[in-house]
Protein backbone atom coordinates (compact mmCIF):
# COMPACT_ATOMS: atom_id res chain seq x y z
CA UNK A 1 0.00 0.00 0.00
CA UNK A 2 1.40 3.51 -0.76
CA UNK A 3 0.57 6.94 1.12
CA UNK A 4 1.44 10.65 1.01
CA UNK A 5 1.27 13.30 4.32
CA UNK A 6 1.89 16.66 3.20
CA UNK A 7 2.89 18.09 6.44
CA UNK A 8 1.01 21.68 6.97
CA UNK A 9 -1.99 22.24 4.96
CA UNK A 10 -1.06 26.07 4.81
CA UNK A 11 2.44 27.89 4.68
CA UNK A 12 3.03 31.75 4.42
CA UNK A 13 6.16 33.10 3.24
CA UNK A 14 7.38 36.26 2.32
CA UNK A 15 7.79 37.37 -1.38
CA UNK A 16 12.00 36.57 -2.16
CA UNK A 17 12.07 34.06 1.41
CA UNK A 18 12.71 30.44 0.77
CA UNK A 19 9.85 28.02 0.32
CA UNK A 20 9.94 24.60 1.64
CA UNK A 21 6.73 22.30 1.28
CA UNK A 22 7.03 18.81 2.78
CA UNK A 23 5.88 15.58 1.63
CA UNK A 24 6.54 12.07 3.15
CA UNK A 25 5.35 8.76 1.42
CA UNK A 26 4.97 5.17 2.43
CA UNK A 27 5.42 2.70 -0.23
CA UNK A 28 5.69 -1.00 -0.58
CA UNK A 29 7.65 -0.73 -3.54
CA UNK A 30 10.32 1.49 -5.06
CA UNK A 31 7.98 4.27 -5.30
CA UNK A 32 7.92 7.36 -8.20
CA UNK A 33 7.69 10.72 -6.66
CA UNK A 34 5.68 13.85 -7.63
CA UNK A 35 4.64 17.19 -7.52
CA UNK A 36 1.87 19.27 -9.15
CA UNK A 37 0.72 22.31 -8.67
CA UNK A 38 -3.00 23.31 -8.88
CA UNK A 39 -3.76 26.89 -9.53
CA UNK A 40 -7.60 28.07 -8.84
CA UNK A 41 -10.04 26.48 -11.25
CA UNK A 42 -7.37 24.85 -12.82
CA UNK A 43 -6.17 21.25 -13.28
CA UNK A 44 -3.16 20.17 -12.14
CA UNK A 45 0.12 20.74 -13.71
CA UNK A 46 3.62 18.75 -13.16
CA UNK A 47 6.35 20.55 -11.49
CA UNK A 48 8.46 17.64 -11.25
CA UNK A 49 8.98 13.90 -10.65
CA UNK A 50 11.37 11.34 -9.69
CA UNK A 51 11.94 8.12 -10.97
CA UNK A 52 15.34 6.94 -10.79
CA UNK A 53 18.97 7.93 -10.67
CA UNK A 54 20.01 11.26 -9.04
CA UNK A 55 17.78 11.99 -6.58
CA UNK A 56 17.83 16.02 -6.45
CA UNK A 57 15.49 16.66 -9.12
CA UNK A 58 14.82 19.85 -11.01
CA UNK A 59 11.43 21.55 -12.18
CA UNK A 60 10.08 24.21 -13.99
CA UNK A 61 9.36 27.60 -11.74
CA UNK A 62 12.78 27.29 -10.08
CA UNK A 63 11.45 24.41 -7.84
CA UNK A 64 13.39 21.47 -6.90
CA UNK A 65 13.02 18.45 -4.46
CA UNK A 66 15.64 15.43 -3.13
CA UNK A 67 14.54 12.10 -2.71
CA UNK A 68 15.66 11.13 0.82
CA UNK A 69 15.20 7.49 0.68
CA UNK A 70 16.13 6.88 4.72
CA UNK A 71 13.81 9.82 5.82
CA UNK A 72 10.74 8.33 2.94
CA UNK A 73 10.74 12.39 2.36
CA UNK A 74 10.24 14.40 -0.93
CA UNK A 75 10.22 17.96 0.26
CA UNK A 76 10.10 20.78 -2.25
CA UNK A 77 12.28 23.90 -2.34
CA UNK A 78 12.19 26.97 -4.49
CA UNK A 79 14.87 29.58 -2.89
CA UNK A 80 13.00 32.76 -3.60
CA UNK A 81 9.35 32.84 -3.34
CA UNK A 82 7.75 35.06 -6.43
CA UNK A 83 3.74 35.86 -6.37
CA UNK A 84 2.74 33.92 -8.88
CA UNK A 85 3.56 31.18 -6.67
CA UNK A 86 0.68 31.45 -4.51
CA UNK A 87 -1.41 27.91 -6.09
CA UNK A 88 -2.60 24.61 -3.92
CA UNK A 89 0.76 22.36 -4.47
CA UNK A 90 0.37 18.10 -4.14
CA UNK A 91 2.57 15.51 -3.52
CA UNK A 92 1.97 11.88 -5.05
CA UNK A 93 3.05 8.76 -5.57
CA UNK A 94 2.86 5.83 -7.75
CA UNK A 95 4.47 2.13 -7.87
CA UNK A 96 7.24 1.61 -10.17
CA UNK A 97 5.50 -0.01 -12.59
CA UNK A 98 3.32 0.80 -15.88
CA UNK A 99 0.11 1.37 -14.04
CA UNK A 100 0.10 4.79 -13.65
CA UNK A 101 -2.09 4.91 -10.25
CA UNK A 102 -1.05 8.18 -8.66
CA UNK A 103 -1.88 8.78 -4.82
CA UNK A 104 -2.07 12.13 -3.54
CA UNK A 105 -1.51 14.22 -0.36
CA UNK A 106 -3.90 16.65 1.10
CA UNK A 107 -2.54 19.58 -0.49
CA UNK A 108 -0.52 22.48 0.80
CA UNK A 109 -1.72 26.38 -0.05
CA UNK A 110 1.47 28.36 -0.76
CA UNK A 111 0.08 31.67 0.32
CA UNK A 112 3.46 34.39 -0.63
CA UNK A 113 2.82 37.89 0.95
CA UNK A 114 4.35 41.19 -0.39
CA UNK B 1 -1.23 20.06 -28.90
CA UNK B 2 -4.23 21.04 -27.36
CA UNK B 3 -3.28 18.78 -24.25
CA UNK B 4 -5.96 16.79 -22.23
CA UNK B 5 -9.64 18.73 -23.01
CA UNK B 6 -12.84 17.98 -20.45
CA UNK B 7 -16.37 18.69 -21.22
CA UNK B 8 -18.50 20.12 -19.90
CA UNK B 9 -17.09 22.86 -17.49
CA UNK B 10 -19.64 22.80 -15.11
CA UNK B 11 -22.77 20.75 -14.20
CA UNK B 12 -25.21 21.23 -12.48
CA UNK B 13 -27.69 18.07 -11.85
CA UNK B 14 -30.25 17.07 -8.69
CA UNK B 15 -29.88 13.78 -6.32
CA UNK B 16 -30.58 10.77 -8.58
CA UNK B 17 -29.83 11.98 -11.93
CA UNK B 18 -27.09 10.45 -13.86
CA UNK B 19 -24.05 12.36 -15.52
CA UNK B 20 -21.84 11.85 -18.24
CA UNK B 21 -18.26 13.66 -18.36
CA UNK B 22 -16.14 13.19 -21.28
CA UNK B 23 -12.25 13.26 -21.69
CA UNK B 24 -9.96 13.05 -25.03
CA UNK B 25 -6.27 13.26 -24.35
CA UNK B 26 -3.40 14.45 -25.09
CA UNK B 27 -2.56 13.58 -28.60
CA UNK B 28 -0.27 10.14 -28.35
CA UNK B 29 -1.25 9.17 -25.16
CA UNK B 30 -3.41 5.61 -24.92
CA UNK B 31 -4.35 5.73 -21.72
CA UNK B 32 -7.23 7.86 -19.32
CA UNK B 33 -7.37 8.31 -15.99
CA UNK B 34 -10.28 10.02 -14.19
CA UNK B 35 -10.11 11.46 -10.22
CA UNK B 36 -12.66 12.64 -7.97
CA UNK B 37 -11.66 16.07 -5.80
CA UNK B 38 -13.63 17.10 -3.06
CA UNK B 39 -13.32 20.65 -1.87
CA UNK B 40 -9.99 21.02 -0.17
CA UNK B 41 -8.74 17.59 -0.23
CA UNK B 42 -6.19 15.93 -2.98
CA UNK B 43 -7.50 13.90 -5.77
CA UNK B 44 -8.53 10.76 -5.61
CA UNK B 45 -8.02 8.12 -8.14
CA UNK B 46 -11.38 6.56 -9.45
CA UNK B 47 -10.11 4.25 -12.67
CA UNK B 48 -7.62 3.90 -15.46
CA UNK B 49 -8.86 2.62 -18.97
CA UNK B 50 -6.24 1.21 -21.52
CA UNK B 51 -7.19 -0.72 -24.93
CA UNK B 52 -10.86 0.09 -24.07
CA UNK B 53 -10.46 -1.87 -20.82
CA UNK B 54 -10.68 -0.67 -17.00
CA UNK B 55 -6.93 -1.78 -16.20
CA UNK B 56 -7.31 -0.82 -12.78
CA UNK B 57 -9.88 0.78 -10.27
CA UNK B 58 -9.86 2.70 -6.87
CA UNK B 59 -12.48 2.61 -4.01
CA UNK B 60 -15.71 4.08 -5.50
CA UNK B 61 -19.10 2.09 -5.86
CA UNK B 62 -20.59 0.93 -8.97
CA UNK B 63 -22.21 3.49 -9.76
CA UNK B 64 -19.01 5.35 -11.50
CA UNK B 65 -18.20 3.67 -14.74
CA UNK B 66 -16.42 5.11 -17.57
CA UNK B 67 -16.35 3.49 -20.80
CA UNK B 68 -13.29 4.21 -23.65
CA UNK B 69 -13.58 4.82 -27.13
CA UNK B 70 -11.26 3.28 -30.02
CA UNK B 71 -9.86 7.13 -29.99
CA UNK B 72 -8.93 6.88 -26.75
CA UNK B 73 -11.32 9.54 -25.53
CA UNK B 74 -13.33 8.48 -22.76
CA UNK B 75 -16.07 8.82 -20.61
CA UNK B 76 -16.95 8.79 -16.65
CA UNK B 77 -20.84 7.94 -15.88
CA UNK B 78 -22.15 8.69 -12.49
CA UNK B 79 -25.33 7.12 -11.86
CA UNK B 80 -28.26 7.89 -8.76
CA UNK B 81 -26.25 11.13 -8.02
CA UNK B 82 -25.25 11.84 -4.09
CA UNK B 83 -24.89 15.23 -2.66
CA UNK B 84 -21.15 14.00 -1.70
CA UNK B 85 -20.34 13.20 -5.55
CA UNK B 86 -20.19 17.20 -5.83
CA UNK B 87 -16.42 17.84 -6.97
CA UNK B 88 -13.84 18.32 -9.39
CA UNK B 89 -13.75 15.71 -11.78
CA UNK B 90 -10.20 15.43 -13.19
CA UNK B 91 -9.09 13.50 -16.26
CA UNK B 92 -5.43 12.59 -16.69
CA UNK B 93 -4.08 11.31 -19.89
CA UNK B 94 -0.80 9.36 -20.18
CA UNK B 95 1.70 6.99 -22.67
CA UNK B 96 1.07 3.45 -21.79
CA UNK B 97 4.93 2.53 -22.21
CA UNK B 98 5.60 5.48 -19.22
CA UNK B 99 2.08 5.22 -17.59
CA UNK B 100 3.08 7.36 -14.73
CA UNK B 101 3.92 10.44 -16.04
CA UNK B 102 0.34 11.77 -16.20
CA UNK B 103 -0.85 14.76 -17.62
CA UNK B 104 -4.11 15.89 -15.99
CA UNK B 105 -7.46 18.57 -17.62
CA UNK B 106 -9.00 21.68 -16.64
CA UNK B 107 -11.60 19.43 -15.12
CA UNK B 108 -15.31 19.32 -14.93
CA UNK B 109 -17.02 21.22 -11.94
CA UNK B 110 -19.81 18.85 -10.66
CA UNK B 111 -22.41 20.07 -8.70
CA UNK B 112 -25.29 17.71 -6.98
CA UNK B 113 -28.39 19.32 -5.11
Amino acid sequence: AQSVTQLGSHVSVSEGALVLLRCNYSSSVPPYLFWYVQYPNQGLQLLLKYTTGATLVKGINGFEAEFKKSETSFHLTKPSAHMSDAAEYFCAVSGSSNTGKLIFGQGTTLQVKP
Amino acid sequence: DAGVTQSPTHLIKTRGQQVTLRCSPKSGHDTVSWYQQALGQGPQFIFQYYEEEERQRGNFPDRFSGHQFPNYSSELNVNALLLGDSALYLCASSWSAWGNEQFFGPGTRLTVL
